[in-house]
């Protein structure tokens, strides 16, 4: 059973550039979660989303940002018009259901120039 | 919402020694987690432990969820154990967010 795969891996992106993270959960989770590490910091929840649905996005920058996880593909975590602020590590998480350990991929690390 | 704290945040120890690492939360919790981020920065699960002790390897682990606190223990530490160790939580009230902590730096000397 495949873990949580997220791509690419590394993205650079210029200032204004758009920046598109792909996330596919474990077989069998419907529940997804992005995560922002910044360097020497933990992670901060950005949003959960199940299919189709935005569950809490409490954690996700008012501008710029916005996530979605259709019915059929990927989740996907988009931020528009990137700043250098927006350099991070972006993980994703994924489980089959509320109360249950989420898992995490190998996150895809930003780098905005 | 939820705090959560853990300690030490630096942990220097020689090959072979023994740690214990701790983890406080300011309220009840559904889940409870133990991540190793290695040098690479992979996030490797460790244990899902809301309440109860696990055991795993050289590593185990104990909730005590009435007076909220975990611990993780480390025997016979080896090199390849260095990296930063997170707990996180879900609280009760919540959708099924993790929260972090800002975790312990572990490095192990040979």
């Amino acid at each position: 059973n495949a873990g949580v795969m997220q791509n690419p891996r590394h993205l650079v992106r210029r200032r204004g550039q758009e920046a598109r993270l792909r996330c596919s959960p474990m077989k069998g989770h419907s529940h997804v979660y992005w995560y922002r590490q910044l360097p020497e910091e933990g992670l901060k929840f950005m949003v959960y989303l199940q299919k189709e649905n935005i569950i809490d996005e409490s954690g996700m920058p008012k501008e710029r940002f916005s996530a979605e996880f259709p019915k059929e593909g990927p989740s996907i975590l988009r931020i528009q018009q990137v700043v250098r602020g927006d350099s991070a590590a972006y993980f994703c998480a994924s489980s089959p259901g509320i109360n249950s350990p989420l898992h995490f991929g190998n996150g895809t690390r930003l780098t905005v120039t | 919402g939820i705090q959560v704290e853990q300690s030490p945040p630096d942990l220097i120890l020689q090959e072979g020694a023994n740690s214990t690492l701790r983890c406080n939360f300011s309220d009840s919790v559904n889940n409870l987690q133990w991540f190793h981020q290695n040098p690479w920065g992979q996030l490797i699960n460790l244990f899902y432990i809301p309440s109860g002790t696990k055991q795993n390897g050289r590593l185990s682990a104990t909730t005590v969820a009435t007076e909220r606190y975990s611990l993780l223990y480390i025997s016979s530490s080896q090199t390849t154990d260095s990296g930063v160790y997170f707990c996180a939580v879900v609280d009760g009230g919540s959708q099924g967010n993790l929260i972090f902590g800002k975790g312990t730096k572990l490095s192990v000397k040979p």
